[in-house]
């Protein structure tokens, strides 16, 4: 098992491009999570999938952030544009309901510079 | 509303010592709650686990306690080691539906000096 896998692992980019973030979640995992992390807010859920559907985005901070998951092994978080205060490290996780008390199992994190 | 606390961004602990990590949480209907530990430039993994109807669960150096009176978790590491050095984050789970998901603290870096 690969694990959860995020591409790419640094992104550095110019205020007002749009960035595009790459999840590839663990086969029969059914729920797929983007996280934030950041100095000040620790990790913040930013949106979560079940199934391929979007079940609370209520994290997603601003209409400049998207995602999208067209299929059980592939996601996408889309910034667009970009801003400075956007530069943080982004992770992915992805579980199955079944897992219990053994929580969510994490990516190595896209770390995201907007200059 | 943070609905989970980590009030110490930071601990030093010399090697062979106890760690104990604290974390408060405000929701009452959480039902699991969980250490993760990141060590830089990787994904935080999992490191233990205690259910709500517990107050302890232990699992060779590492012990979680749960105050549920008092809304309160700790880790413990005995004895601590060089390589425990990294970010401990808290987290807790809701019951069900769209609660379910993981809410973090925003942790606690642990420096374990040799």
């Amino acid at each position: 098992d690969a694990g959860v896998i995020q591409s790419p692992r640094h992104e550095v980019t110019e205020m007002g491009q749009e960035v595009t973030l790459r999840c590839k979640p663990i086969s029969g995992h059914d729920y797929l999570f983007w996280y934030r992390q950041t100095m000040m807010r620790g990790l913040e859920l930013l949106i979560y999938f079940n199934n391929n559907v979007p079940i609370d985005d209520s994290g997603m901070p601003e209409d400049r952030f998207s995602a999208k998951m067209p299929n059980a092994s592939f996601s996408t978080l889309k910034i667009q544009p970009s801003e400075p205060r956007d530069s943080a490290v982004y992770f992915c996780a992805s579980s199955t309901r079944d897992r219990g008390s053994g929580g969510y199992t994490f990516g190595s994190g896209t770390r995201l510079t907007v200059v | 509303d943070q609905q989970v606390k980590q009030n110490s961004p930071s601990l030093s602990v010399q090697e062979g010592r106890i760690s104990i990590l604290n974390c408060d949480y405000t929701n009452s209907m959480f039902d699991y709650f969980l250490w993760y530990k990141k060590y830089p430039a990787e994904g935080p993994t999992f490191l233990i686990s205690i259910s709500s109807i517990k107050d302890k669960n232990e699992d060779g150096r590492f012990t979680v306690f749960l105050n549920k009176s008092a809304k309160h978790l700790s880790l413990h590491i005995v004895p601590s080691q060089p390589g425990d050095s990294a970010v401990y984050f808290c987290a807790a789970r809701g019951l069900s539906g769209s609660a379910r998901q993981l809410t973090f603290g925003s942790g606690t870096q642990l420096t374990v000096l040799p």
